[in-house]
């Protein structure tokens, strides 16, 4: 069964850091490029970043630019997204997801909670 | 490249046929995938590539379009349809959402 399992959330104060991880399982994770979607209480989706195979293609959403950092190794099948200078407004459930050419599967989510 | 849903909720009944609208800002070709989401899980494929049905989903759900112009249709709703609907532009980063479709039982 292919599976995502996010992992890593929690509640964090204003300009601290978060390290989120997302384990992937059922399918050949190198040879897929993955992405982050976050969607904040009660809101919408948005996107915030994809990587590509090897890791040599990055990109982010202008609202987490220069905060945010994607990664992942392929040798342990895990994606992952280091969150600094956490702001009030990147409280979220975070989700991975396979993708492009479409989104699919996701994962249950991690929720990430930023408040004093 | 903004993505317009409408309507934004929809209220309908079991056996309805409902149709919701997604329009790009520019061309996007036909890279739109649509999503249902149910309260508190993660979103679930339902159609790619404008008109591709996922495997697995009923046959009920439908998308047409391409350019900048698209819609997701649902033939006869069945109970376990009440959700919220997105749509999803993959022409270009950001892959922006819609701002989503809620629909409600009548």
């Amino acid at each position: 069964e292919v599976q995502l399992v996010e992992s890593g959330g929690g509640l964090v104060q204003p300009g601290g850091s978060l390290r989120l991880s997302c384990a992937a399982s059922g399918f050949t994770f190198s040879t897929y490029t993955m992405n982050w979607v976050r969607q904040a209480p009660g809101k919408g989706l948005e996107w915030v970043s994809y990587i590509s195979l090897s890791g040599d293609a990055i990109y982010y959403a202008d609202s987490v630019k220069g905060r945010f950092t994607i990664s992942r190794d392929n040798a342990k099948n895990s994606l992952y997204l280091q969150m600094n200078s956490l702001r009030v407004e990147d409280t979220a459930v975070y989700y991975c997801t396979r993708g492009p050419p479409f989104f699919d599967p996701w994962g249950q989510g991690t929720l990430v909670t930023v408040s004093s | 490249i903004q993505l317009t849903q409408s309507p934004s909720s929809l209220s309908a009944s079991v056996g309805d046929r409902v149709t919701i609208t997604c329009r790009a800002s520019q061309g996007i070709s036909s890279f739109l995938a649509w999503y249902q989401q149910k309260p508190g899980k993660a979103p679930k494929l339902l159609i790619h590539t404008a008109s591709t049905l996922q495997s697995g989903v009923p046959a009920r759900f439908s998308g047409s379009g391409s350019g900048t112009d698209f819609t997701l249709t649902i033939s006869s709703l069945q109970p376990e349809d009440f959700a919220t609907y997105y749509c999803q532009q993959l022409n270009s980063y950001p892959y922006t959402f819609g701002q989503g479709t809620k629909l409600e039982i009548k």
